[in-house]
């Protein structure tokens, strides 16, 4: 089966820094990668997604950087408001198959 | 425009007993699928469709069947029930033909004593 891990499971950020999110991913025939957002008792929310034929990609405050050469994906996001504060999730798209790291849960300090 | 819907919110079950979560969604979509969340991991695919009478197996199929007759409708069965599917599961739906941005149901909590 696919392996994506994510190098750490929490992550604490003052509010108003900048917040990096990573992911490794071990099937390098994925072509897409997408990033979600699941706050406590809700279901995964689409951030952003990325193709593997490009290795940036920006959105509003945040920015997926993929490196193919290491088979890693970051989420960075800029200005982190407390809102930010979920459980991130980076998954990858092979065929019709979507496979899913286990998450890193991001908390914001007022 | 009520996007992803799931019934029940929460289910209890006895092992061995059978029931069925279901999923709908209005946005005509083609590419459904079901997912189930269990602590301190990510989501894992259970079955998935890309459309009306096609299904297929995802990661974790096994307990589980689905059926697709209808665009608007996923649901999944679960023939008889195990503790080891005490899970949260999660349907979504996504456009596809190369739009993979899913839209995500708020989930069914499921315990099986």
């Amino acid at each position: 089966g696919e392996s994506v891990g994510l190098h750490l499971p929490t992550l604490s950020v003052q509010e108003g820094d900048n917040s990096i999110i990573n992911c490794a991913y071990s099937n390098s025939a994925s072509d897409y990668f997408i990033w979600y957002k699941q706050e406590s008792g809700k279901g995964p929310q689409f951030i952003i997604d990325i193709r593997s034929n490009m290795d940036k990609r920006q959105g509003q405050r945040v920015t997926v950087l993929l490196n193919k050469t290491v088979k890693h994906l970051s989420l960075q996001i800029a200005a982190t408001q407390p809102g930010d504060s979920a459980v991130y999730f980076c998954a990858e798209n092979t065929g019709n198959q979507f496979y899913f790291g286990t998450g890193t849960s991001l908390t914001v300090i007022p | 425009n009520a996007g992803v819907t799931q019934t029940p919110k929460f289910q209890v079950l006895k092992t061995g007993q059978s029931m069925t979560l279901q999923c709908a969604q209005d946005m005509n979509h083609e590419y459904m699928s079901w997912y189930r969340q269990d602590p301190g991991m990510g989501l894992r695919l259970i079955h998935y469709s890309v459309g009306a009478g096609i299904t297929d197996q995802g990661e974790v199929p096994n307990g589980y069947n689905v059926s697709r007759s209808t665009t608007e409708d996923f649901p999944l069965r679960l023939l008889s029930a195990a503790p080891s599917q005490t899970s949260v599961y999660f349907c979504a739906s996504t456009s596809g033909w190369g739009n993979y941005e899913q839209y995500f149901g708020p989930g069914t909590r499921l315990t099986v004593t």
